[in-house]
């Protein structure tokens, strides 16, 4: 089974400034999805943004963006201008064919903003 | 709102017990997902279904069972409850089920085990 691991159950950061949340993940295969998904208190999951571990280019979605760093198996988020809507728990999930299209799910990270 | 329905929206019952939760997925959606979130567990992937075939397994307890119907809902049965089962039961949906499908999950379903 693969491993997902996100070191930091809490995080805080200033309304407006940037936090970066940090994933890591324990794989052999070569090709592979990972993911960020957001729960807010109303406990609705929904995706922030995904990157192919194939594509070099790291991905993108308005203020949220990721450093995927392939060899170093590493997968961090990073919210830029912070608002008081991105106030939930941040998962870093893993996908792949290789692994029976299973999605493996870190522990999460609690993200306070405050204003 | 994600479109995607699930029902009941809490439950409560006890061990032993047996119950069905239901999902409803996105209009055009063949794919549906289900998870589990618990406090011990975390969130844990249990099945997933591609047009009313199991296309990838998780972490899904045999006294567990899933199907996905014709008319695309599906249905995840759990049986002989034990406390640990207590948790926050999710369903997504996707369009086709391929691993860079966006999900959407619906708002879950608490099921309470006394």
């Amino acid at each position: 089974a693969q491993t997902v691991t996100q070191s930091q159950p809490e995080m805080s950061v200033q309304e407006a400034e940037t936090v970066t949340l940090s994933c890591t993940y324990d794989t052999s295969e070569s090709d592979y999805y990972l993911f960020w998904y957001k729960q807010p208190p109303s406990r609705q999951m929904i995706l922030v943004i995904r990157q192919e571990a194939y594509k070099q280019q790291n991905a993108t979605e308005n203020r949220f963006s990721v450093n995927f760093q392939k060899a170093a198996k590493s997968f961090s988020l990073k919210i830029s201008d912070s608002q008081l809507g991105d106030a939930a728990m941040y998962f870093c999930a893993y996908r792949s064919a290789d692994s029976g299209n299973q999605f493996y799910f870190g522990t999460g990270t609690s993200l306070t903003v405050i204003p | 709102d994600s479109g995607v329905t699930q029902t009941p929206k809490h439950l409560i019952t006890a061990t032993g017990q047996r119950v069905t939760l239901r999902c409803s997925p996105r209009s055009g959606d063949l794919s549906v997902y289900w998870y589990q979130q618990s406090l011990d567990q975390g969130l844990q992937f249990l099945i997933q279904y591609y047009n009313g075939e199991e296309r990838a397994k998780g972490n899904i307890l045999e006294r567990f069972s899933a199907q996905q119907f014709p008319d695309l809902h599906s249905e995840l049965n759990l049986s002989s409850l034990e406390l640990g089962d207590s948790a926050l039961y999710f369903c997504a949906s996707s369009v086709t089920g391929a691993l860079d499908n966006e999900q959407f999950f619906g708002p879950g379903t608490r099921l309470t085990v006394l």
